[in-house]
């Protein structure tokens, strides 16, 4: 079983759709959560980290279930500009700070 | 700022040719990171350097060096390339150690021949 586990998609979903992700994680002992963005043949980005009461950042909304080992990413009222692969990262802590990357759920918006 | 910065940008090697990945931050981070992204496997953790003077194995160190050179400078060294090395390599870094998110550079594209 992957430590970290999406749905690789792709998820084709029109201009002002909502679209969620979900995310399992392996290890309960992870002590951090975030969403990257990666676009096409460039690098990861941080499009927001995760927190165990929810939290929103615009059109975003990212969710943290401990008890599940679960985190999801919601996308309301999605632009052209949204089309990305959405990583799901966790970070075990300790000494290394070391992070474990979900292989990406690729989100096409079409016109 | 130009925050993590990688060189270069594309190499094609042929098998058992050596180069070295650059990578500099200049965002006074402590601990730097390399991984490889292969379709379908995520990003893997080669090696990384907790702080100045440290390096640690991660998760596919097998083929690989690395040197911290300074506190800015971080680099990979494949000393013997094989084609299972062709891949994207990234190149991070974070202020220290905790449960923070870390910043890429913008990759480089390797091809083994």
């Amino acid at each position: 079983r992957k430590e970290v586990e999406q749905d690789p998609g792709p998820f084709n979903v029109p201009e002002g759709a909502t679209v969620a992700f979900n995310c399992t994680y392996s290890n309960s002992a992870s002590q951090s959560f975030f969403w990257y963005r990666q676009d096409c043949r460039k690098e990861p980005k941080l499009l927001m980290s995760v927190y165990s009461s929810g939290n929103e950042d615009g059109r975003f909304t990212a969710q943290l279930n401990r008890a599940s080992q679960y985190i999801s990413l919601l996308i309301r009222d999605s632009k052209l500009s949204d089309s990305a692969t959405y990583l799901c990262v966790v970070n075990y802590g300790g000494a290394t700070n070391k992070l474990i990357f979900g292989t990406g759920t690729l989100l096409a918006v079409q016109p | 700022n130009a925050g993590v910065t990688q060189t270069p940008k594309f190499q094609v090697l042929k098998t058992g040719q050596s180069m070295t990945l650059q990578c500099a931050q200049d965002m006074n981070h402590n601990s730097m990171y390399w991984y490889r992204q292969d379709p379908g496997m995520g990003l893997r953790l080669i090696y990384y350097s907790a702080s100045e003077g440290t390096t640690d194995k991660g998760e596919v160190p097998n083929g690989y060096n690395v040197s911290r050179l300074n506190k800015r400078e971080f680099s990979l060294r494949l000393e013997s390339a094989a084609p299972s090395q062709t891949s994207v390599y990234f190149c991070a870094s974070i202020q220290d150690l905790g449960s923070r998110p870390q910043y890429f550079g913008p990759g480089t594209r390797l091809t083994v021949t």
